[in-house]
């Protein structure tokens, strides 16, 4: 079945570092590809996604590219802010499928 | 707009015992989904509700049921409770092909 596989955290980071988080996901079709953000207290927001190989998506400086040939959708942002202190999770959703499937998350803390 | 709202927020209940949590959809949106996250893991699709019936479910019991009113909302049903249904539970509301939007969950705590 689908999967996601994310890089294990917790992460901690001083604020303007760069920020990568990896994901790997395993499916039997063409999946799109998200990734979401959960601030403490919250629900999980859509951070950014790709629909098709290839595609980039973005939002807020984050970037993550769809990469069909490695089963890749690393998360990437150039400048973090203690603001991006959350739980990030990659997920994927097949294109028959009507659920979301989700790694584990990544916990981030930036420090001023 | 009020977005995804999800009652109660946090909730304790007995093993054995059985819970309704509850969700409004965002306005607009006609498709519910229900997630069931742990500590520390990330959410597992329990089912989606969609005109009222149940349209997908993932790897969950029985014990798992769950209705969808004529105004959208939602609710999920967990009978004889045991001690690892405590986890955070999140709705999800989406219309067609949009983007899914989360409430801020129902912690509930089986003692």
């Amino acid at each position: 079945g689908d999967s996601v596989t994310q890089m294990e955290g917790p992460v901690t980071l001083s604020e303007e570092a760069f920020l990568t988080i990896n994901c790997t996901y395993t499916a039997t079709g063409y999946p799109s590809l998200f990734w979401y953000v959960q601030y403490p207290g919250e629900g999980l927001q859509l951070l950014l996604k790709a629909t098709k190989a290839d595609d980039k998506g973005s939002n807020k400086g984050f970037e993550a590219t769809y990469r069909k040939e490695t089963t890749s959708f690393h998360l990437e942002k150039g400048s973090v802010q203690v603001s991006d202190s959350a739980v990030y999770f990659c997920a994927l959703s097949e294109w028959n499928d009507y659920k979301l499937s989700f790694g584990a998350g990544t916990t981030v803390t930036v420090r001023a | 707009d009020a977005g995804v709202t999800q009652s109660p927020t946090h909730l304790i209940k007995t093993r054995g015992q059985q819970v309704t949590l509850r969700c409004s959809p965002k306005s607009g949106h006609d498709t519910v989904s229900w997630y069931q996250q742990a500590l520390g893991q990330g959410p597992q699709f329990i089912f989606q509700y969609y005109e009222e019936e149940e349209r997908q479910r993932g790897n969950f019991p029985d014990r798992f049921s769950g209705h969808q009113f004529p105004n959208y909302s939602s609710e999920l049903n967990v009978n004889a409770l045991l001690l690892g249904d405590s986890a955070l539970y999140l709705c999800a509301s989406t219309f067609g092909d949009t983007e899914a939007f989360f409430g801020q969950g129902t912690r509930l705590t089986v003692v």
